[in-house]
Order: structure tokens, then sequence, then C-alpha cells
């Protein structure tokens, strides 16, 4: 099952920042925060992820609360073509091994 | 950048037929994953394999096979395709060191008449 809830879909205007939240409240210590997109028909696309401090790259941002039972990822001037599935995801170990569990996501629209 | 090849977009076999999906990366990057996504139940994860030669089960590996001969190349068989192996596949690779994200290929998606 998903470690993370996300609300199922949210509209942003193009031009405005479009903040995308997320709940991890039972994360451990060690487990990263990862963000990924999926366009209809494509692959999932990795967005960015955090441990614990703020994070920034060429595509978003990832602000992740001091105690680590949340996230937002940022998306500071949406455009039509950010419109997608976005999936954050804790990534487990188990076993010894890793994988991503991913959850349903949250259609984010962004409109004209 | 990362590249994951998956080899087709889209492939229909017939049931009972072997079906090979085969994975390419070009990073060096010593994880390969397979998944399969359905409509409401997300991603699930097939097989994965650390290095060459090794592979690891997933959470729905059966009726599937997996072939890692190469470092770069990691192929998903389906020994004798059923109509519910219908699916989207899903190819991704990472390197081995550190929390290093998933790469993905753009999928391939498998109708078994």
């Amino acid at each position: 099952d998903a470690k993370t809830t996300q609300p199922p879909s949210m509209d942003c205007a193009e031009g405005r920042a479009a903040n995308l939240p997320c709940n991890h409240s039972t994360i451990s210590g060690n487990e990263y925060v990862y963000w990924y997109r999926q366009i209809h028909s494509q692959g999932p696309q990795y967005i960015i992820h955090g441990l614990k401090n703020n994070e920034t790259n060429e595509m978003a941002s990832l602000i992740i609360t001091e105690d680590r039972k949340s996230s937002t990822l940022i998306l500071p001037h949406a455009t039509l073509r950010d419109t997608a599935v976005y999936y954050c995801i804790v990534r487990v170990t188990q076993g010894g091994s890793e994988k991503l569990v991913f959850g349903k996501g949250m259609k984010l629209t962004v409109n004209p | 950048d990362v590249k994951v090849t998956q080899s087709s977009r889209y492939l229909v076999k017939r049931t009972g037929e072997k079906v090979f999906l085969e994975c390419v990366q070009d990073m060096d990057h010593e994880n390969m994953f397979w998944y399969r996504q359905d409509p409401g139940l997300g991603l699930r994860l097939i097989y994965f394999s650390y290095d060459v030669k090794m592979k690891e089960k997933g959470d729905i590996p059966e009726g599937y096979s997996v072939s890692r001969e190469k470092k770069e190349r990691f192929s998903l068989i389906l020994e004798s395709a059923s109509t519910n192996q219908t699916s989207m596949y899903l190819c991704a690779s990472s390197l081995r060191v550190g929390n290093q994200p998933q790469h993905f290929g753009d999928g391939t998606r498998l109708s078994i008449l």
C-alpha cells in the first residue's frame, strides 16, 4: 500500500504557481520523498526528491515540513504542458531491497 | 539525460504465445525494474535486478520471468501469455548507490487476444 495521500485533483491557472500537497504521516526517518509525474501514454517522469531539507531544481521546488509528515511540490510558473498526474512517493526499503510504491496520484489541470 | 528505451510502444499477441519485452538503458545503471500499470491499480512491481544475472521478485511475479545477461538490457518474458496480462508495461533503471531516482521508459502497451 502507498504510504502517501494526495487529493485526487487540482486546477491551476497558467502562469501561476501550482502547490501540490502530499501527506506521509508514517514516513520513517531514513525514507525519502519522491515526486514523479505522468503525462498520458508516457512513462512516469522524475521531478525531484528530498529527505528533510527543501530542494529545488530546474523543474520544481520541494518543501518538506519539519516533522516530515507532509510535503508540497511547487511548480513556480505552471504551463499547459504541466497538466499531468503527479505522484508523491515514499521509497520503501523491504528486505534489503528498494521499491517505489505508486499511489493513485493527483491529476493537475493547468487552465489557460 | 538518462535514456531508457523499450523496444515496442504497442504490441498485440495471442493467448498462449511466449512474449518478450525488451528494455535498454544507456547510463550504466546497476538497477533495473519492470512494472505494470493498470487503471485503478497504479504501478505494480513485477521483477527487478541489481546486477547482471541477478533478479528479485517484486509484488506480482506470477506468470512472468526476466533475463539480465548484459548490464544495459533487462528483458521481461511472458511464458504463456494470458488475457489478464493485457496492460501497460514500464521499465525503469537507477544507480545503485545512494538514494537515486528511477528513470522510466515510455512503456509498452501490450494486448493479449
